[in-house]
């Protein structure tokens, strides 16, 4: 059973670009939570989705930011026109809320812009 | 609006000692888990030992255990034995029972054990 996969592992843009980051949960998971890691700091939650469904996004950025979990496929955070201060590592989590399990984190993505 | 504070950006330990980390959390809420993640250099997060609030008895798991005093809203975690691979920074985190799950960190720890 895979644990929680995001790609890229690292991503590098320029200023103005747009950043795509994927998160495919574990399987069976219909859960997706997303949090931004600064340096030297926790994680910040972002937003939570379920399949098709934005539940909570009270974390998200009010401009540029926005995040998708569609019925097929894996859930996505995308920036556009990135500026510096995006530059962060940025989790995935799931889990299967039905059993109030454990969220599994992924690796992350580690976003610099330049 | 809960927050989590870890009072001690960093610690050493000597290998197979103890050590102790600190969390402070203030909510108004009154079902709640709290959790200890750790994170290596690899920047997995890694769930370590989790706290029902309703509970109160205090959670172990092998070496790792806390001291859970809720009217104190303080959420230690105790380290015994120290390992190298015990070297990481550990994340106290909230959590509102029923909620939306979302968790509430802290700032982190980083411990370094010492060989």
């Amino acid at each position: 059973n895979a644990g929680v996969m995001q790609n890229p592992r690292h991503l590098v843009r320029r200023r103005g670009q747009e950043a795509r980051l994927r998160c495919s949960p574990m399987k069976g998971h219909s859960h997706v939570y997303w949090y931004r890691q600064l340096p030297e700091e926790g994680l910040k939650f972002m937003v939570y989705l379920q399949k098709e469904n934005i539940i909570d996004e009270s974390g998200m950025p009010k401009e540029r930011f926005s995040a998708e979990f569609p019925k097929e496929g894996p859930s996505i955070l995308r920036i556009q026109q990135v500026v510096r201060g995006d530059s962060a590592a940025y989790f995935c989590a799931s889990s299967d809320y039905r059993e109030e399990t454990e969220a599994f984190f992924g690796q992350g993505t580690r976003l610099t812009v330049v | 609006a809960q927050t989590v504070t870890q009072s001690q950006p960093e610690m050493s330990v000597q290998e197979a000692e103890t050590v102790t980390l600190s969390c402070t959390y203030d909510t108004s809420e009154n079902n709640y888990y709290l959790f200890w993640y750790k994170q290596p250099p690899s920047r997995q997060m890694i769930l370590v030992i989790r706290q029902e609030a309703y509970k109160q008895q205090n959670a172990t798991e092998n070496r790792f255990s806390v001291n859970f005093q809720k009217a104190a809203k303080s959420f230690s975690l105790k380290i015994s034995d120290s390992q190298l691979g015990d070297t990481a920074m550990y994340f106290c985190a909230f959590m509102i029972q029923g909620g939306s799950e979302k968790l509430v960190f802290g700032k982190g720890t980083k411990l370094t054990v010492n060989p």
